[in-house]
This record gives structure tokens, C-alpha cells and sequence, in this order.
């Protein structure tokens, strides 16, 4: 099975700052098709969780400009230039390349 | 809009049987994989199961390979999750996912989500 380890496990930031979580893979995520399965999940408390990024860096459908993806074979960031107050809650990464789908372990974000 | 709508949780003993169901609405059903995804309380998500679009392919975690059973009636717009020897650990909100594509695999993508059913194992 892929392991997905997230850092940190929680993140404080004043509004307005930046935030940044790291993502590693135990196996490359990049696919003979030339793209790499690479996911990032928002769980907002008390919520399911939502699609933020697809394919390392592509922003899902809705999902604000401050929310950005990077990262290639094992090592993947997700980074949010401007930290508002809706994007508390868990991040999770994801695989989507090899079964079992295997997630992050999560990165919970509060605000100073 | 899509829609899914879990049921079926409850409370049930262990050895126990239980049938989810997903109603799914504001897509074309049979276009697109579905999924569970589990996540205990206090804890992280965990993939459980997937079923193409057909129906045809089915996949699912080590932890529940043997008793769970993953089914789908695209006349009915209903994805099924028949859940047997329940264990204290299958405690969990259950969530139904659609999937971006027909197939589950190489690009499992999760773009809808329910809003969750809670299963719960105890005497």
C-alpha cells in the first residue's frame, strides 16, 4: 500500500498570513500517462470533506485562487497565500494511482 | 446539482449485518465510479470500497475484503454497501463519493461527497 504522510499535524495561523502542508508518498504518484495522483481534501468542521486540488495543482471548480498545489513524484505541498477564517479544518492528501486509495493522516489548521 | 444522500446507519452488534444505500441524483449515475469512505470518530478518512460505473469492477480495502459487498443499481440511481460480521473497528460515518471518471483506477478523484451515515458497532 501507498503511505501518505502529512506535516505538521496542526497548523495556528494569524488571518491574513500563509500556510503551507507537506505531503510524502512512499511510491511516486506519477503515472505512465505523464500525470502525477495527487489530491488535496478540505474537511470544515462538522462537514464532508471537499475537493480542493486535483493532479498536484489544478484548483477544483470554485475553489479560491489563495488555495495552490505543487510538488512532483513523492513530495507534494499545499499552500494557501492568505489564511481566511472559512479555511479552518483537516486537510487530507490523497492517491487516487494504486488501490487501495490511501489518504494523509491530516493536517488540522486553527486561526490565531 | 449532484446530491448524494446516505441511509441506512445505525446501531447494530457485532457479528451483525447492516445495508447502506446512497441515492444519488443531478448526474448521469452509470457515467461515473462510486465510493465509500469511512472515518472512524476523532479520525482520519479510509477508503473502503469502489465499484465502476457499470457495475462490473469491484474493489475493496484489506479490512473489510470478505464482508463487505460493494453493488450499485444504476436504473436506480443507488449505490449499496451490504455490510456483514460488523466489527467494533467498522465503527464510522459512512460516506458515499462520486467518482471523475468511469473507472476507479489510475484516477481516483472524489468530487462529491455525502453527508455521511453513522455506523455503529456495539453490544
Amino acid at each position: 500500500d501507498i503511505v501518505m504522510t502529512q506535516t505538521p499535524l496542526s497548523l495556528s495561523v494569524t488571518p491574513g498570513q500563509p500556510a503551507s502542508i507537506s505531503c510524502k508518498s512512499s511510491q511516486s504518484l506519477l503515472h505512465s500517462d505523464g500525470k502525477t495522483y495527487l489530491y488535496w481534501y478540505l474537511q470544515k468542521p462538522g462537514q464532508s470533506p471537499q475537493l480542493l486540488i486535483y493532479e498536484v495543482s489544478s484548483r477544483f471548480s470554485g475553489v479560491p485562487d489563495r488555495f495552490s498545489g505543487s510538488g512532483s513524484g513523492t513530495d507534494f505541498t499545499l499552500k494557501i497565500s492568505r489564511v481566511e477564517a472559512e479555511d479552518v479544518g483537516v486537510y487530507y492528501c490523497m492517491q487516487g494511482i494504486h488501490l487501495p486509495i490511501t489518504f494523509g493522516g491530516g493536517t488540522k489548521v486553527e486561526i490565531k | 446539482e449532484v446530491q448524494l444522500l446516505e441511509s441506512g446507519g445505525g446501531l447494530v452488534q457485532p457479528g451483525g449485518s447492516l445495508r447502506l444505500s446512497c441515492a444519488a441524483s443531478g448526474f448521469t449515475f452509470s457515467s461515473y465510479a462510486m465510493s465509500w469512505v469511512r472515518q472512524a470518530p476523532g479520525k482520519g478518512l479510509e477508503w473502503v470500497s469502489a465499484i465502476s460505473g457499470s457495475g462490473g469492477s469491484t474493489y475493496y480495502a484489506d479490512s473489510v475484503k470478505g464482508r463487505f459487498t460493494i453493488s450499485r443499481d444504476n436504473s436506480k440511481n443507488t449505490l449499496y454497501l451490504q455490510m456483514n460480521s460488523l466489527r467494533a473497528e467498522d465503527t464510522a460515518v459512512y460516506y458515499c463519493a462520486k467518482d471523475q471518471h468511469i473507472v476507479v483506477v489510475p484516477a481516483a478523484m472524489f468530487t462529491n461527497w455525502g453527508q455521511g451515515t453513522l455506523v455503529t458497532v456495539s453490544s
